[in-house]
């Protein structure tokens, strides 16, 4: 059954401390992308990588960190350091980046900070 | 910077009627043009591509046209359902100076009432 997972669903945690957001996939694509969803906002690119071992800041980079030591894996922490951390979270993947193929979405991570 | 912008936050039309959304883009020359659909609480879903060469693509009951001068592409659905109330992005991509990467429009959200 191929497809892109994240985990967990709903995720909660106290103001200050690190988080990491699980996505993978077994579609064997290259390209991997970490979003970022606000109520009225469309989604924002955080992080992505066209390789492994290779990942690009996008457009709201700050607060967060990402690795791609694997081909199927590209987790996503959110640092102390993010003012905002609240949002839903959006993993994709994609055959190859700088494409015109679709992109893949996960079914998303929804983080509360408190 | 980059811009798009789709034409409302909400669209509320009869069951049967054609649902028309629009997606207009600024400082932006994209060399294709994706549409997605989003139900609440998941992750998108690619429904089509166009590209700055095609006029119009059609996908069952969906069709998507692409007007590069005025820089704008219109999304059809004929013949709605209430199986088709979602939220619809629209994500331009490619051109020139572009990494590629998808630029995701706010959305619009269709409510199709039997």
């Amino acid at each position: 059954d191929g497809g892109i997972t994240q985990s967990p669903k709903y995720l909660f945690r106290k103001e200050g401390q690190n988080v990491t957001l699980s996505c993978e996939q077994n579609l064997n694509h290259d390209a991997m992308y970490w979003y970022r969803q606000d109520p009225g906002q469309g989604l924002r690119l955080i992080y992505y990588s066209q390789i492994v071992n290779d990942f690009q800041k996008g457009d709201i980079a700050e607060g967060y960190s990402v690795s791609r030591e694997k081909k199927e894996s590209f987790p996503l922490t959110v640092t102390s350091a993010q003012k905002n951390p609240t949002a839903f979270y959006l993993c994709a993947s994609a055959p190859r980046s700088a494409s015109a193929g679709e992109q893949y979405f996960g079914p998303g991570t929804r983080l509360t900070v408190t | 910077s980059q811009k798009i912008e789709q034409n409302s936050e909400a669209l509320n039309i009869q069951e049967g009627k054609t649902a028309t959304l629009t997606c207009n883009y600024t400082n932006y020359s994209p060399a294709y043009l994706q549409w997605y659909r989003q139900d609440p609480g998941r992750g998108p879903v690619f429904l089509l591509l166009i590209r700055e060469n095609e006029k119009e693509k059609r996908k069952e009951r969906l069709k998507v046209t692409f007007d590069t001068t005025l820089k704008q592409s219109l999304f059809h659905i004929t013949a709605s359902q209430p199986a088709d109330s979602a939220t619809y992005l629209c994500a331009p991509a490619g051109g020139r100076g572009s990494q590629g990467n998808l630029i995701f429009g706010k959305g619009t959200k269709l409510s199709v009432k039997p």
